[in-house]
């Protein structure tokens, strides 16, 4: 079964800017989770959609954005690109949308450099 | 605040012996720990999950310890490999939260030949 896919791998943008990635979850799992991952703030949860829902949100500004399809492959979206934005992004795909089930499967993330 | 966080940001151990990696997490109402292998230019991998109601729980040479009354959890790896080399997270599930993972800062392990 293949794993958790994430487009583009790398991407370099200038500030003020907007930038899309995509993400395709592993078959059959209906959860994807992103999440942000910089040296200084570690990871850090953006959101998850769930049935083409956005379930849960973290503390990111209203400038980062998200989506999920009907068959469960999610965009995330960030304008107005900042240099602060520069960070690997990370998808993460679960099995099961009901409670109990926690395990996430990552991508391998795509690194957004901002100049 | 609250935070998840890892005792030591670095670990060395030579090739063979049996490598400790720790976590302090201040939720106690946290009801799920997981552990993540993250290699350079990679995503997260995961290795062992534990529940609140468990405190220990074993996978193929890794093992999960879970102190709820000092709120520790350790991940203890047997006779490390240089494969091993990687950076360690845990994280929890915070009540409310599901899918919502907060990690600790990661730990940097390094195998020594």
């Amino acid at each position: 079964k293949a794993g958790v896919t994430q487009t583009p791998r790398y991407l370099i943008k200038t500030r003020g800017q907007q930038v899309t990635l995509s993400c395709s979850p592993i078959s059959g799992h209906r959860s994807v989770s992103w999440y942000q991952q910089t040296p200084g703030q570690g990871l850090q949860f953006l959101f998850e959609y769930f049935s083409e829902t956005q379930r849960n949100k973290g503390n990111f500004p209203g400038r980062f954005s998200g989506r999920q399809f009907s068959n469960s492959r999610s965009e995330m979206n960030v304008s107005t690109l900042e240099l602060g934005d520069s960070a690997l992004y990370l998808c993460a795909s679960t099995p099961d949308g009901l409670s109990g089930v926690y395990e996430q499967y990552f991508g391998p993330g795509t690194r957004l450099t901002v100049t | 605040g609250e935070s998840v966080g890892l005792h030591l940001p670095t670990l060395s151990v030579q090739e063979g012996d049996n490598s400790i990696i720790n976590c302090a997490y201040s939720n106690s109402a946290s009801d799920y720990f997981i552990w993540y292998k993250q290699e350079s230019g990679k995503g997260p991998q995961f290795i062992i999950d534990i529940r609140s109601n468990m405190d220990k729980r074993q996978g193929q040479r890794v093992t999960v310890l879970l102190n709820k009354t000092v709120k520790h959890l350790s991940l203890q790896i047997a006779a490390t490999q240089p494969g091993d080399s990687a950076v360690y997270f845990c994280a929890e599930n915070r009540p409310g939260s599901a899918r919502q993972l907060t990690f600790g800062s990661g730990t940097q392990l390094t195998v020594l030949p």
